[in-house]
């Protein structure tokens, strides 16, 4: 069975911290591993992370895979409040027919001011 | 484009009801998915179509479930009949599956409560 395991579950944290959200992975055809944020509504896409080793920016945000462990973590820099959110890992595997994500639990950071 | 289109944003009903969500994929994506997400159980992957063929059911809960697509455009997740448990947030989300980015794109959701 597919298996996408995050963590911390929840974090706190204080304006200007940087913090380090990790996800565990062990699927079958894996394909590429994806990030997502979610607020209050639907989440959002943040980053596809193919390759091994090579780091997507976006702004104060980054991650990097890295396929022999199995893991991925995304970095955020100088948080602000409104990096308090959920923030979801999937996983993306592929058979003929399509492709399919099993996503994790989930980290819930807080961000106080 | 107006995104993914899900309708309706909350849904309040009875036990034994049955309940109709409906969900309007992105023009020219040709995968949807329907996830369900509770605090319980985190976001589940309920049924994914391709080209509008069912590929994978197996994460519906159980036969009071069903989806279909009857074409590229439309797609219906129903519950006959409902239960409290269903309470839920239900994302249709669609992708174009076979490019480079495959990225999936959410609705805003519907929220479905089962009294």
């Amino acid at each position: 069975e597919d298996k996408v395991v995050q963590s911390p579950l929840s974090l706190v944290v204080h304006e200007g911290d940087t913090v380090t959200l990790n996800c565990s992975y062990e699927v079958t055809n894996f394909r590429s591993l994806l990030w997502y944020k979610q607020e209050k509504k639907a989440p959002t896409f943040l980053f596809m992370l193919t390759s091994s080793g090579i780091e997507k920016k976006s702004g104060r945000l980054s991650s990097i895979l890295d396929k022999k462990e199995l893991s991925s973590i995304l970095n955020i820099t100088a948080t602000q409040t409104g990096d308090s959110a959920i923030y979801l890992c999937a996983a993306r595997t592929n058979n003929n027919a399509g492709n399919m994500l099993t996503f994790g639990g989930g980290t819930r950071l807080m961000v106080k001011p | 484009d107006a995104g993914v289109i899900q309708s309706p944003r909350h849904e309040v009903t009875e036990m034994g009801q049955e309940v109709t969500l409906r969900c309007k994929p992105i023009s020219g994506h040709n995968s949807l998915f329907w996830y369900r997400q509770t605090m319980m159980r985190g976001l589940e992957l309920l049924i994914y179509f391709n080209n509008n063929v069912p590929i994978d059911d197996s994460g519906m809960p159980e036969d009071r479930f069903s989806a279909k697509m009857p074409n590229a455009s439309f797609s219906t997740l129903k519950i006959q009949p409902s239960e409290p448990r269903d309470s839920a947030v239900y994302f249709c989300a669609s992708s174009w599956a076979g490019g480079s980015t495959d990225t999936q794109y959410f609705g805003p959701g519907t929220r479905l409560t089962v009294l």
